[in-house]
């Protein structure tokens, strides 16, 4: 069956400090991986997707993430967080031709100060 | 560009009350996608539309619920009646179909209690 798993539901990191938050996805055929932000009262924003290629693709606010297809992983990473990174983010697979994305339960990163 | 756009962001209302939940996708996609978002259950997918059509409703939790899309540029979803375990943010998103890498587009939500 296809899953995502987020296996961190919390992470506090320093602002200045490098963070990863972790992704792992089970998924039959080429999977196409997203994350999203979200802030407290919004949507979710699109941070950056791989769907082919370069396995390191860059994202926007400094983000990037890393597919590495036989750890079946897509682990997002920034060098230095600020303290306007705390939020919720998503890890998300997609692929099977109808659009539809399948969605981790969510990171919320909190940033101390 | 204007993204897609949620009307109510908030509703508080009893229950037993019809609730009508507006979106409005980002011009010229043609996927909209329906979730609901719970601390319980996370994000769930209720529905989605391509080109105007339902292709898959099996996320919608009972009859209560129901989704149309009249137009390209119009969606909306209802619940009749409205309970109080329906409170929950509800989202939209969009997307152009016909790849799988083109990513949805999520607009704010509506924040949706019922009393």
């Amino acid at each position: 069956a296809q899953s995502v798993t987020q296996p961190d539901i919390h992470i506090t990191v320093s602002e200045g400090a490098s963070l990863e938050l972790r992704c792992n996805y089970s998924y039959g055929a080429t999977p196409y991986l997203f994350w999203y932000v979200q802030s407290p009262g919004q949507g979710l924003q699109l941070l950056l997707k791989y769907f082919s290629g370069d396995t390191l693709v860059q994202g926007i606010k400094g983000f990037e993430a890393e597919f590495k297809r036989s750890q079946s992983s897509f682990n997002l990473r920034k060098p230095s967080v600020h303290w306007s990174d705390a939020a919720e983010y998503f890890c998300a697979v997609g692929g099977s031709n109808t659009g539809k994305l399948i969605f981790g339960q969510g990171t919320t990163l909190q940033v101390k100060p | 560009d204007a993204g897609v756009i949620q009307s109510p962001r908030h509703e508080v209302t009893e229950m037993g009350q019809e609730v009508t939940l507006r979106c409005k996708p980002i011009s010229g996609h043609n996927s909209l996608f329906w979730y609901r978002q719970t601390m319980m259950r996370g994000l769930e997918l209720l529905i989605y539309f391509n080109n105007n059509v339902p292709i898959d409703d099996s996320g919608m939790p009972e009859d209560r619920f129901s989704a149309k899309m009249p137009n390209a540029s119009f969606s909306t979803l209802k619940i009749q009646p409205s309970e109080p375990r329906d409170s929950a943010v509800y989202f939209c998103a969009s997307r152009l179909a016909g790849t799988d890498y083109q990513p949805q587009h999520f607009g704010d939500g509506t924040r949706l209690s019922i009393l």
